[in-house]
């Protein structure tokens, strides 16, 4: 089992471009959370997904920001014209349904130049 | 919704020593809790946790305790030792699997040799 496959590991953008950020879930886990991770903070929640639905948006910034997670591929967490504020890490993290734990990805770093 | 407090922000013990980092959490309904290791550069890692019907819960030389009373659960690490240095988050969530995570803001732990 590979793990759950966050990719790119880093990403570079300038300010303006779109970031697209890929999750693939471990093997039989269909439910995907997103968190960001500021330098020296703590795991902010961002998004919550099964298949084809957002069952919990709350901690997802109104503008710019969009999370899917389509019938067939990994999840992607979209965010269009990026600004220096948005540089941190994205953690996607996955569970099997009536897991309790999630098991998290190795992250996205985004920088935003 | 929940939120989760984590104290202290950094510890420093001698190896050999025990460390303590203690979180409360506000919405009384909570019935699970996890802690997660994070090194440097690294994805978190569940390393133990603990449901509301229990009170203690020991692997080796971990432990977290639980007072659903004053809503506040403990991790407790014995014997440390230098791998032991990283950062550690509590989180807290109400229901039966699957729901979100809501993360403390993290402990950076040193173990001084």
């Amino acid at each position: 089992n590979a793990g759950v496959m966050q990719n790119p590991r880093h990403l570079v953008r300038r300010r303006g471009q779109e970031a697209r950020l890929r999750c693939s879930p471990m093997k039989g886990h269909s439910h995907v959370y997103w968190y960001r991770q500021l330098p020296e903070e703590g795991l902010k929640f961002m998004v919550y997904l099964q298949k084809e639905n957002i069952i919990d948006e709350s901690g997802m910034p109104k503008e710019r920001f969009s999370a899917e997670f389509p019938k067939e591929g990994p999840s992607i967490l979209r965010i269009q014209q990026v600004v220096r504020g948005d540089s941190a890490a994205y953690f996607c993290a996955s569970s099997a349904t009536g897991d309790y734990g999630y098991t998290f990805g190795s992250g996205t770093r985004l920088t935003v130049v | 919704g929940e939120n989760v407090e984590q104290h202290p922000s950094t510890l420093s013990v001698q190896e050999g020593d025990s460390a303590v980092i203690k979180c409360t959490y506000s919405d009384s309904a909570s019935n699970y809790f996890p802690w997660y290791k994070q090194e440097l550069g690294k994805r978190p890692q569940l390393i133990i946790d603990i449901r509301s019907n229990v009170g203690e819960k020991k692997d080796q030389r971990i432990a977290v305790t639980l007072n659903k009373t004053a809503k506040h659960f403990s991790l407790h690490i014995t014997e440390t030792q230098p791998e032991d240095s990283a950062v550690y988050f509590c989180a807290a969530r109400y229901g039966f699997g699957n729901e979100k995570l809501t993360f403390g803001t993290g402990t950076r732990l040193t173990i001084i040799p």
